[in-house]
């Protein structure tokens, strides 16, 4: 089982719209969760942190379901700025190593 | 807003030489990583780096990998003699401090390695 997992995408939605991602992780004791985005062959770009109360940050909500190990991010009203791959990214308890997934590809379209 | 650097943004060399990458943290942070990420493919950990030392590094990291603080400011990435299969993007990353909130990373722009 990898141990982050996300749907791959892309996701092609109209502008206005309103999509989630979701995201699986394999390690029990992992403690910090993230969502960045990545745009194409940039940085990893933090979006925000995720919280177990989940959190919001304007058009963004971030998730948190420990008991299943699983995490959301939910964008709404789209914009053609939000075009980007979306990456989940778990950070181990030993040494802060952080794991990412693969990503999921956001296409915003007017 | 206090940002990561790194220097060269591409790289380009021949295969079996040695190329040093260079990035400079946040100045006030004390963990540093390296990432690297081959052209369609998610990103990866190479090694962690904190009070002088290696706290982690992955399968990856070899012993052609090594890492350095030469001064207290630059954090670098050597590659002894590097081979087609390192041509990626390597990010340099830091954080402030071991668990939340300290411990979210911030990426700097990276440097593109091409290995002919």
């Amino acid at each position: 089982r990898k141990e982050v997992e996300q749907d791959p995408g892309p996701f092609n939605v109209p502008e206005g719209a309103t999509v989630a991602f979701n995201c699986t992780y394999s390690n029990s004791a992992s403690q910090s969760f993230f969502w960045y985005r990545q745009d194409c062959r940039k940085e990893p770009k933090l979006l925000m942190s995720v919280y177990s109360s989940g959190n919001e940050d304007g058009r963004f909500t971030a998730q948190l379901n420990r008991a299943s190990q699983y995490i959301s991010l939910l964008i709404r009203d789209s914009k053609l700025s939000d075009s980007a791959t979306y990456l989940c990214v778990v950070n181990s308890l030993y040494g802060n190593k952080l794991v990412f997934g693969a990503g999921t590809i956001l296409r915003v379209k007017s | 807003e206090p940002e990561v650097t790194q220097t060269p943004s591409h790289q380009v060399t021949q295969m079996g030489q040695e190329v040093i990458l260079r990035c400079v943290p946040i100045s006030n942070h004390l963990y540093f990583y390296w990432y690297r990420q081959i052209l369609g493919q998610k990103v990866e950990f190479l090694v962690s780096f904190y009070n002088n030392e290696i706290s982690e590094k992955s399968e990856i990291f070899d012993d052609q990998f090594s890492v350095e603080r030469p001064d207290g400011s630059n954090f670098t990435l050597k590659i002894r003699s590097t081979k087609l299969e390192d041509s990626a993007m390597y990010f340099c990353a830091s954080s402030g401090g071991p668990g939340p909130p300290g411990d979210t990373q911030y990426f700097g722009p990276g440097t593109r390695l091409t290995v002919l």
